[in-house]
């Protein structure tokens, strides 16, 4: 069965610092990762995807994702935090296999950036 | 001007009743979902279809019904037997079986009066 973990609850840094936002998964073959981000009372709104190839993928607003095989991680960075980044984020799993339609999310992290 | 709608924005249901969400998308999608968002729990997965005509049941189907009679179209039905329906519900749809992303609606609050 698919899952994904999100460690942290949340997560603080001050402007300007980077940020990393963690998020482990398992799955039984490759795995489609992505990460959504969340504004209150809103929809998700998608981030970036790693689908093959490059391990470090580059998405929107300035974030991007490593993808790391051996460890099962896929942890949201962004070198310069804004505190207009924050937000709630969602990382998500999708199987390549017969299920490859289900998407199954973690249980999100609540980015916060201080002035 | 594409996307999912997702209607209402909040909706107020009496113990006992059934109530039914509304969520259409006009991108030509095969697949759509239906997720249930409780503070703290991140979003859990309530049904999916793939395809019209046919849905399979997420991780927390219980008290819940759909139906997928056309592409566009995926409702969701919340029954009397949903014992804390009380949450924000998020319907999405993506391109199908491969490693698209999925589009989201921008959500319905449904609180039991």
């Amino acid at each position: 069965a698919q899952s994904v973990a999100q460690p942290e609850d949340q997560v603080n840094v001050a402007e300007g610092n980077p940020l990393t936002v963690k998020c482990t998964y398992s799955v039984s073959g490759n795995p489609y990762l992505f990460w959504y981000v969340q504004y209150p009372n809103r929809g998700l709104q998608f981030l970036l995807k790693y689908i093959t190839g490059d391990n470090l993928v580059k998405g929107s607003y300035g974030f991007e994702a490593e993808f790391n095989k051996s460890q099962t991680s896929f942890h949201l960075k962004k070198p310069s935090a804004l505190v207009s980044d924050s937000a709630l984020y969602f990382c998500a799993v999708r199987d390549r296999g017969s299920s490859a339609s289900k998407i199954i999310f973690g249980s999100g992290t609540r980015l916060s950036i201080r002035p | 001007d594409g996307g999912i709608t997702q209607s209402p924005k909040y909706l107020f249901r009496k113990e006992g009743q059934n109530v039914t969400l509304s969520c259409e998308q006009n991108l030509n999608h095969d697949a759509m979902y239906w997720y249930r968002q409780d503070p703290g729990q991140g979003l859990r997965l309530i049904y999916y279809s793939q395809i019209v005509n046919d849905f399979q049941k997420g991780d927390i189907a219980e008290g819940y019904s759909v139906s997928r009679e056309k592409k566009e179209s995926f409702p969701l039905t919340v029954t009397s037997a949903q014992k804390n329906p009380t949450a924000f519900y998020l319907c999405a749809s993506s391109i199908g079986a491969s490693g698209t992303e999925a589009f989201f609606g921008q959500g319905t609050r449904l609180t039991v009066v």
